[in-house]
């Protein structure tokens, strides 16, 4: 089935350094992708999005490119703020379905 | 708008017992989804609600059941509980569009999750 995975482990860093957070993904169709962000002790919100290959979702300094020859959504952001730490989930789910299915999450720390 | 809430905030509960949470989607929302997320993991879907009936399930036992009412909002319930339901609940809800394609939904909106913990 269709599945997602990200980078193990937290990421730590100092603030105005760069973030990237790896993701990769299997699917049989033509899957929509999607981060989204969730901070300690409220549910998820979406970070931003990209429906087709090529695509690149943005929002908030974050953005990601939908690479269908790599499987992959990889997660950046240029320079990062304290407000930023989070745990950062990517997830995937195929047209007309809406069944999301999400990494494991990778929780970012960034330090003053 | 309140977007997506849900009730209660925290629970617990102790193995054998059942459980009941609720749901109530996002004002002109139609379809609610529910995803289990385990401390440390991304969130697994467990099931979604679309017009009353329950349109998709994910990889989970029977005694996992919903829900859904006229005015959209939704309830999960789960039976003889054991420690490993021990999670996070979220609901999410959308809207479903019906066209010459099929199907598609705007975003999905999650709302606070329930914490069930199971002792």
């Amino acid at each position: 089935g269709d599945s997602v995975t990200q980078m193990e482990g937290p990421v730590t860093l100092s603030e105005e350094a760069f973030l990237t957070i790896n993701c990769t993904y299997t699917a049989t169709g033509y899957p929509s992708l999607f981060w989204y962000v969730q901070y300690p002790g409220e549910g998820l919100q979406l970070l931003l999005k990209a429906t087709k290959a090529d695509d690149k979702g943005s929002n908030k300094g974050f953005e990601a490119t939908y690479r269908k020859e790599t499987t992959s959504f990889h997660l950046e952001k240029g320079s990062v703020q304290v407000s930023d730490s989070a745990v950062y989930f990517c997830a995937l789910s195929d047209y007309g379905n809406n069944r999301l299915a999400f990494g494991k999450g990778n929780q970012v720390v960034v330090i003053p | 708008d309140a977007g997506v809430t849900q009730s209660p905030t925290h629970l617990i509960k102790t193995r054998g017992q059942q459980v009941t949470l609720r749901c109530s989607p996002k004002s002109g929302h139609d379809t609610v989804s529910w995803y289990q997320q385990a401390l440390g993991q991304g969130p697994q879907f467990i099931f979604q609600y679309y017009e009353e009936e329950e349109r998709q399930r994910g990889n989970f036992p029977d005694r996992f059941s919903g829900h859904q009412f006229p005015n959209y909002s939704s309830e999960l319930n789960v039976n003889a509980l054991l420690l490993g339901d021990s999670a996070l609940y979220l609901c999410a809800s959308s809207r479903r569009f019906s066209g010459l394609a099929g199907n598609s939904y705007n975003e999905q909106f999650f709302g606070p999750g329930t914490r069930l913990t199971v002792l």
